[in-house]
């Protein structure tokens, strides 16, 4: 089956330090993908999405993302972590014929500890 | 409202009662998404609405789970004789598919969920 997989459940980095978080897609056909962060007690909020055109995705917050087909992966950084980036990320896949269509294929998520 | 919004926020229910969760997504939204989201793992996709085709409803982990959509409104997903491994956030997500534009690009905007326990 195809799917998104993310590289790690909790990832811990010092405030200030680069903040990486990994996934990789599986899909012989290039999906759209997506990262999400689920601040607590809160709905997932959109922080940036690759459909077409440029390979890295500028999002919110100072996010990036690089599409890379080589490697099938949509790794997420930000060259700077804050204490308010503590969270869990969330990637997820859509395309055709792989990811089911219109609904989400997510990745079981990312837990970003930031340490003071 | 701006966003989407999900009812109850928190509900506790015994084993075997039925619950039925609310879902208000965003005004003009034609699509309309159900997840599950269970301790410690990713999100499943349960159902999905959108204008007046047959929604899709092929995670559906069984028939105790239902959902219903009122035109391009409210919904409520209704699961019946609970048990204990329905205990799981149940998110709601909406997002407007526009005639000639892929949408598969399209964005979905989650609603805050509600947090399922079942005793």
């Amino acid at each position: 089956a195809q799917s998104v997989t993310q590289l790690g459940s909790h990832v811990s980095v010092s405030e200030g330090a680069l903040v990486l978080l990994r996934c990789n897609y599986s899909s012989s056909v290039p999906p759209y993908l997506f990262w999400y962060v689920q601040y607590p007690n809160q709905g997932l909020q959109l922080l940036l999405k690759y459909t077409t055109g440029a390979t890295l995705v500028k999002g919110i917050n100072g996010f990036e993302a690089e599409f890379k087909k080589s490697e099938t992966s949509f790794h997420l950084t930000k060259p700077s972590a804050h204490m308010s980036d503590a969270a869990e990320y969330f990637c997820a896949g859509r395309g055709y014929l792989d990811f089911g269509n219109e609904k989400l294929t997510f990745g079981t998520g990312t837990r970003l500890t930031i340490i003071p | 409202g701006a966003g989407v919004s999900q009812s109850p926020s928190n509900k506790v229910t015994e084993k075997g009662k039925d619950v039925e969760l609310r879902c208000d997504p965003i005004s003009g939204h034609t699509a309309l998404y159900w997840y599950r989201q269970r301790l410690g793992q990713g999100l499943e996709f349960l159902i999905y609405f959108q204008g007046n085709s047959a929604p899709d409803k092929s995670g559906l982990p069984s028939d105790r789970f239902s959902a219903e959509r009122t035109g391009e409104s409210v919904s409520t997903l209704t699961i019946q004789r609970t048990q204990q491994e329905d205990s799981a956030v149940y998110l709601c997500a909406s997002s407007l598919v526009r005639h000639n534009i892929d949408r598969l690009q399209e964005t979905q905007y989650f609603g805050p969920g509600t947090r399922l326990l079942v005793l």
